[in-house]
């Protein structure tokens, strides 16, 4: 079973908002964690958007509007990016990462359309 | 302002090492990490490992353990990384993304990335 486990896909509307998941294996806890989450429109190199443990730990990337935020679900062991919103410019890829064993280990990626 | 320039696509046959070579500007190069990222067409992106570019010190993905080599030329400001006995699963974009020293924190500024291909 992979570290984190995203959903292929996500699909939602202008205006409407989203929720990824980047769910943590089992026996991993996710609240021990910093999330990281990415963004890679078509073509194009990875954007760093924000950084969550808590709320009091947490980072917006330079730039990442406050539309963008993280939090977590520790009933499904799960990080989570919510985008408010959204734009059709926001249809890209959107990875997690964690650090974990020396090791920083991303999601298979969660592609967003917005339709 | 921060760049990462990467240099260019390169052709190598399976067995073959290639190195890739990411030149840094407009911040201070030893104080940031150098990860090296990896892209195979239509998949996600895959950590090989870093370089403190300080020390020399470096950690790799086990995975690539006694493939990789990451190096540094602090007099030039430029990180590389060497791969080696490659196959056809390594073609990929190979990325440089830099992340500060302090702990926690992420990879904010990318290469343009470098496209390797493994072909006979």
């Amino acid at each position: 079973q992979p570290v984190l486990t995203q959903p292929t896909s996500l699909s939602a509307s202008p205006g409407a908002s989203a929720r990824f998941t980047c769910t943590l294996r089992s026996g991993i806890n996710v609240g021990t964690y910093r999330i990281y989450w990415y963004q890679q429109k078509p073509g194009s190199l990875p954007r760093y958007l924000l950084r969550y443990k808590s709320d009091s730990d947490k980072q917006q990337g330079s730039g990442v509007p406050s539309r963008f935020s993280g939090s977590k679900d520790a009933s499904t062991n799960a990080g989570l990016l919510l985008i408010s919103g959204l734009q059709s410019e926001d249809e890209a890829d959107y990875y997690c990462a964690i650090w974990y064993s020396s090791t920083l280990v991303f999601g298979g990626g969660t592609k967003l359309t917005v339709l | 302002q921060v760049q990462l320039v990467q240099s260019g696509a390169e052709v190598k046959k399976p067995g073959a090492s290639v190195k890739v070579s990411c030149k840094a500007s407009g911040y201070t190069f030893t104080g940031y990490y150098m990860h090296w990222v990896r892209q195979a067409p239509g998949q996600g992106l895959e950590w090989m490992g870093r370089i403190n570019p300080n020390s020399g010190g470096t950690n790799y993905a086990q995975k690539f353990q006694g493939r990789v080599t990451m190096t540094r030329d602090t007099s030039i400001s430029t990180a590389y990384m060497e791969l080696s006995r490659l196959r056809s699963d390594d073609t990929a974009v190979y990325y440089c993304a830099r992340a500060s020293i302090v702990v926690g924190s992420a990879n904010d500024y990318w290469g343009q990335g470098t496209l390797v291909t493994v072909s006979s």
